[in-house]
């Protein structure tokens, strides 16, 4: 049974480009979470999809946007990089109904110049 | 609101010795509790989670935790500590029933095990 995967593992971009990271969840679930994780700090939430839709969204800015697509995959958008946008990048897969336990991928560290 | 705070930024035991890495939450709603570990540059693994059963929850690798809801706390214990268990540990809170799904993080406790 495989987990959360992602891809690509490693990015580098400049600044002013745009970048999309992708997500496949573990087997069986329907809900994908996004989290930013800057050196030496926690995960941030970014925002969550089920059903295609974006159900919740924490304090980014909309240069930040995500898709789910019908076999439940998800992709992060990020428009107009910024140097503060270097961050591990964390997807994470849990089911609607069945408890707010999420498991998470390996991420997509994403550095910006 | 919800929010973590994970008293000690480092955390430093000998081998064989005790571990206890201490976490305070902040909720407006019961909360569900986790303690997530991260190995250097790796994903987030799940330890244990607290979601209203026992208020002594036991995890994966003879970790164990205590929901007191008087002390609005949740701190993580091992009886022994391993080589292996030196990482990134965090303390996770999310607001139980309500549909809000966000997890929110502590700032994280790195443990250090000596030999």
């Amino acid at each position: 049974d495989a987990g959360v995967t992602q891809s690509p593992t490693h990015l580098i971009k400049t600044r002013g480009q745009q970048v999309t990271l992708r997500c496949s969840p573990k087997s069986g679930h329907d809900t994908v979470s996004w989290y930013q994780q800057a050196l030496g700090q926690g995960p941030q939430f970014i925002f969550q999809y089920y059903e295609e839709e974006e159900r919740q969204r924490g304090n980014f800015p909309d240069r930040f946007s995500g898709h789910q697509f019908p076999n439940y995959s998800s992709e992060l958008n990020v428009n107009a990089l910024l140097l503060g946008d270097s961050a591990l990048y964390l997807c994470a897969s849990s089911l609607v109904q069945g408890g707010e336990t999420q498991y998470f991928g390996p991420g997509t560290r994403l550095l910006v110049l | 609101a919800q929010s973590v705070t994970q008293l000690d930024s480092h955390v430093s035991v000998s081998e064989g010795t005790p571990v206890l890495l201490r976490c305070n939450y902040s909720s407006s709603y019961s909360p569900s509790l986790f303690w997530y570990v991260q190995h250097p540059n790796k994903g987030l693994q799940l330890l244990l989670k607290y979601t209203s059963a026992a208020t002594l929850v036991k995890g994966i690798n003879g970790f164990e935790a205590e929901f007191k809801k008087s002390e609005t706390s949740f701190h993580l214990t091992k009886p022994s500590a391993h080589m292996s268990d030196a990482a990134e540990y965090f303390c996770v809170v999310s607001e139980r029933n309500t549909g809000r799904r966000a997890l929110t993080f502590g700032s994280g406790t790195r443990l250090q095990v000596q030999p």
